[in-house]
C-alpha cells in the first residue's frame, strides 16, 4: 500500500522558515517525481512544486519560487520542502503527492503563519 | 503558465442525474491532464488520468474526453459519494496549474 506521511507543519511567524518532509512506503520511491500542492482554508488547489526522479531538477510556482526548495533523500524515501520568508498567505494545509500525475496523496499537513 | 478554466464552479444535482464539468486549457496540452475527486474533510483522489484513462478502483460512470484544449468529465447517475470538489489538473508544462474546482452538491 502506498503511503505518504507529512510532518513538520506548525504554526510560524511572517518571515519565519519551516521545513516540512514526507516518508514515502509502499513503492519504488526513486522511480517517482513527487510533488508538493498545497490547499487554504476553503479554497481549491494549488500545485506549488515537484522534483524529477530522473534528474533532480526542481520545478514551482511562481508563488512560491525563490522562497520555497523542493529536495529528496532517496535513502531514506523523503521528499522535503524547505519554506522561508513565509507569508500569511502561505497559510495552508500542504500535501506530499506522488508523480506527475499525482496518483497518491498524503494526509497533509497544517502550516499556519501568523504573528 | 497555462490557465485551466473550469466550469461551473458549482452544480445542485439529484442523484440518478448525469452531470458535466468542463476545463478549457489557455494553449494546447495534449492529453496531459487528469481529474480529481475531494470528499468534504478528505485527501483529493485521482480519478481520470491521460484526460480519458479511468484510475485503477474508480467506478464506470466516471468518463473524461477531450475535444482540442476543452476537458470534460462526465459523471453518470449520481450516486451519494459523488457529492463532492472537483478538480482539474495540467501535467503538461511546468509550473502544473489545476482548476479552480467545482462543488457538486445535492438538489
Amino acid at each position: 500500500e502506498v503511503q505518504l506521511v507529512e510532518s513538520g507543519g506548525g504554526l510560524v511567524q511572517p518571515g519565519g522558515s519551516l521545513r516540512l518532509s514526507c516518508v514515502a512506503s509502499g513503492f519504488t520511491f526513486d522511480n517517482f517525481a513527487m510533488t508538493w500542492v498545497r490547499q487554504a482554508a476553503g479554497t481549491g488547489l494549488e500545485w506549488i512544486a515537484a522534483l524529477s526522479a530522473s534528474d533532480d531538477v526542481p520545478y514551482y510556482a511562481d508563488s512560491v519560487k525563490g522562497r520555497f526548495t523542493i529536495s529528496r533523500d532517496d535513502s531514506l524515501n523523503t521528499v522535503y520542502l524547505q519554506m522561508s520568508s513565509l507569508r500569511v498567505e502561505d497559510t495552508a494545509l500542504y500535501y506530499c503527492a506522488r508523480g506527475l500525475t499525482i496518483d497518491a496523496w498524503g494526509q497533509g499537513i497544517l502550516v499556519t503563519v501568523s504573528s | 503558465a497555462i490557465q485551466m478554466t473550469q466550469s461551473p464552479s458549482s452544480l445542485s444535482a439529484s442523484v440518478g442525474d448525469r452531470v458535466t464539468i468542463t476545463c478549457r486549457a489557455s494553449q494546447d496540452i495534449r492529453d496531459d491532464f487528469g481529474w480529481y475527486q475531494q470528499r468534504p474533510g478528505k485527501t483529493p483522489k485521482l480519478l481520470i488520468f491521460a484526460a480519458s484513462k479511468l484510475e485503477r478502483g474508480v467506478p464506470s460512470r466516471f468518463s473524461g474526453s477531450v475535444s482540442g484544449t476543452v476537458f470534460t468529465l462526465t459523471i453518470n447517475s449520481l450516486q451519494p459519494e459523488d457529492f463532492a470538489s472537483y478538480y482539474c489538473l495540467q501535467y503538461f508544462k511546468y509550473p502544473y496549474t489545476f482548476g479552480r474546482g467545482t462543488r457538486l452538491e445535492i438538489k
